[in-house]
């Protein structure tokens, strides 16, 4: 039973650059949630994708977007990349019905500099 | 963002010795969970707990919903090495079931 997996391990990208992080759900998980986790603290909730669309937004600027895959997989884009973008990027996945136990990949490491 | 507010910060425990930590809310959630975190990896979940009063086992761990629905407890019965890592509470408010809140974290280590 695959679990939830993120590509790649770790990024470095430059101010202003793009970057895209990639996730696919553990098997049988229709729900994708991405969260930030800066570095001392808990993770923050960004956005969460069901059925192909955004159903819930976090405090997070319109620099971060995502997008789901009829296969369930997603991808999150940051846009003009900030030195406070620099955090661990946690996907976490569930059933629709059940998106209380949420099982989290092992995130991507981002260093912007 | 809103996060929880989990104590203690961090603890030092012998081997054998017990644990305990706790996580509070100014808001009523109607889910909690509790996570352990090593580093360089996500968040791996312990716990889930639904109905206020609910105590809950996972092995040497023991979680419990608290009966005011703003806080929740975890209990690390006779500690190994391996229990070191991260423990974070999360739980999920009534009016919003989708998004994980998350506490700040309790760092554990224990000494041989």
């Amino acid at each position: 039973d695959a679990g939830v997996t993120q590509s790649p391990t770790h990024l470095i990208k430059t101010r202003g650059q793009q970057v895209t992080l990639r996730c696919s759900p553990k098997s049988g998980h229709d729900t994708v949630s991405w969260y930030q986790q800066a570095l001392g603290q808990g993770p923050q909730f960004i956005f969460q994708y069901y059925e192909e669309e955004e159903r819930q937004r976090g405090n997070f600027p319109d620099r971060f977007s995502g997008h789901q895959f009829p296969n369930y997989s997603s991808e999150l884009n940051v846009n003009a990349l900030l030195l406070g973008d620099s955090a661990l990027y946690l996907c976490a996945s569930s059933l629709a019905g059940q998106t209380s136990e949420q099982y989290f990949g092992p995130g991507t490491r981002l260093t912007v500099t | 963002g809103q996060q929880l507010n989990q104590s203690p910060q961090s603890m030092f425990i012998q081997e054998g010795e017990d644990v305990s930590m706790n996580c509070t809310s100014s808001s009523i959630f109607n889910t909690w969970l509790w996570y352990k975190q090593d580093p360089g990896e996500g968040p791996v979940l312990l716990i889930a707990l639904y109905k206020a009063g609910e105590l809950t086992s996972n092995g040497r761990l023991t979680a419990q919903f608290g009966i005011t629905r703003k806080d929740s407890f975890l209990n690390i019965s006779a500690s190994i090495p391996s229990d070191v890592g991260i423990y974070f509470c999360a739980g999920q408010t009534t009016y919003n079931t989708d998004k994980l809140i998350f506490g700040t974290g309790t760092r554990l280590q224990v000494f041989p």
